[in-house]
Order: structure tokens, then sequence, then C-alpha cells
């Protein structure tokens, strides 16, 4: 199976700041990548899948770039309502993996 | 509009049986392949389970293989989860997710229904 590693698992930032997390795959998924957003209670949301096609609706601060096994989700300028956990999830295969998470705080 | 409903969580025993089911609505059910997650209290995503549109391929986890089982019946809109053998660590929020076309990223989710195994 292909593992996924998101870093970091914490990230405390504020209101404003340019917030980046970073997905490492255990083997190549060319561009087969997408990114989610979850809050407390909540089903999770895509931001951003194909590694770097934003989602219809999603705010463009919110972008993605990388292929093969190093991507990137960039928050430009964060806002309150994007203190959240961000999930990466590759879908080279049937059996889809996630990373384990990074969970974006207020500092 | 698109919506994914769950049902049938509850409180197991370990080594006992449930079925899940999501009710889905708002597009052509049959023409999309489908998901099941879950996510274990203050853990991560993990993903369960694969159907595609025709019930032709199905995947599964290892952690779950030979004990799950999933299906789909396309009349009524309804994709489901038989869950046996239950074990604690199968305790989780459980999401049924539409893939946005066939092994692609999940563009809509259910709100989850919660399965506690638990003697």
């Amino acid at each position: 199976d292909i593992q996924m590693t998101q870093s970091p698992s914490t990230l405390s930032a504020s209101v404003g700041d340019r917030v980046t997390i970073t997905c490492r795959a255990s083997q190549s998924i060319s561009s087969w990548l997408a990114w989610y957003q979850q809050k407390p209670g909540k089903a999770p949301k895509v931001l951003i899948y194909k590694a770097s096609s934003l989602e219809s609706g999603v705010p463009s601060r919110f972008s993605g770039s990388g292929s093969g096994t190093e991507f990137t989700l960039t928050i430009s300028s964060l806002q309150p309502d994007d203190f959240a956990t961000y999930y990466c999830q590759q879908y080279n295969t049937y059996s889809r993996t996630f990373g384990q998470g990074t969970n974006v705080e207020s500092k | 509009e698109v919506q994914l409903v769950e049902s049938g969580g509850g409180l197991v025993q370990p080594g006992g049986s449930l079925r899940l089911s999501c009710a889905a609505s708002g597009f052509t059910f049959s023409s999309y392949s489908m998901n099941w997650v879950r996510q274990a209290p203050g853990k991560g995503l993990e993903w369960v389970s694969y159907i595609s549109s025709s019930s032709s391929i199905i995947y599964y986890a290892d952690s779950v293989k030979g004990r799950f089982t999933i299906s789909r019946d396309n009349a009524k809109n309804s994709l489901y989860l038989q869950m046996n053998s239950l074990r604690d660590e199968d305790t989780a929020v459980y999401y049924c997710a539409r893939d946005w076309q066939p092994v692609h990223h999940f563009d809509y989710w259910g709100q989850g229904t919660l399965v506690t195994v638990s003697s």
C-alpha cells in the first residue's frame, strides 16, 4: 500500500499568516492527490484535487502544488474560518490512503 | 442537491455484527462509484472499502478484509456495509463518500454514523 506522510502534525499560526503543509508519498502517485479540510464533528470537505486543481467554491487563498512524491498545500493568508485539520489523500490506486492530518491551530 | 445519509450505527459487542446503510439522492447513483471511510475517535481518516458503479470491482482495506462486505442496490439508491466479527478497533464514525470519477477524489460525503464496539 502507498503510505502518505504529512508534516507538520500541528501548526500554530495567526490570521494573515502564510501556511504551508507538506505531504509525501511512499512511491510516485503522479498528480493523483487531493487535500481535504475537516472541522470538529463535520465530514471532510475537498479543497484541492489532482494536486493543484481548486474545487469549485473553495476560496482562491488555497492552492496546491507538487507531483510524484512531494506535495504542498498553501493557504496564502490564513482566515479565522481556516482553523481546522487538513488531510492529503492519494488516489493512484483503488486502495486510497490518507495522511495522518495536520491540525492548524491559533497561535 | 447531492445528499448522502448514513444510518445503522450503534453499540455492538465485540464479535457482533452491524449493517450500515447510505441513502443517496440528488444525483444518478448508478453512475458513480462509492466508498466507505472511517474515523476513530480523535484519530485520522481511514479508507475502508470501494465499490464500482456496477458492483463489478470491490476493494477493501487490509484491516477489514474478510470481515466487512460492501454492496449496493442501484434501484434503491443505497450503499451498504455489512460488518461482521467486530473488534474494539472498529469503533469509529463511518462515512460514505462519492467518487467524483472512478478512483478519484471524494467530492461528496455523508454526515457519518457512529459505530461503538464495546462489551
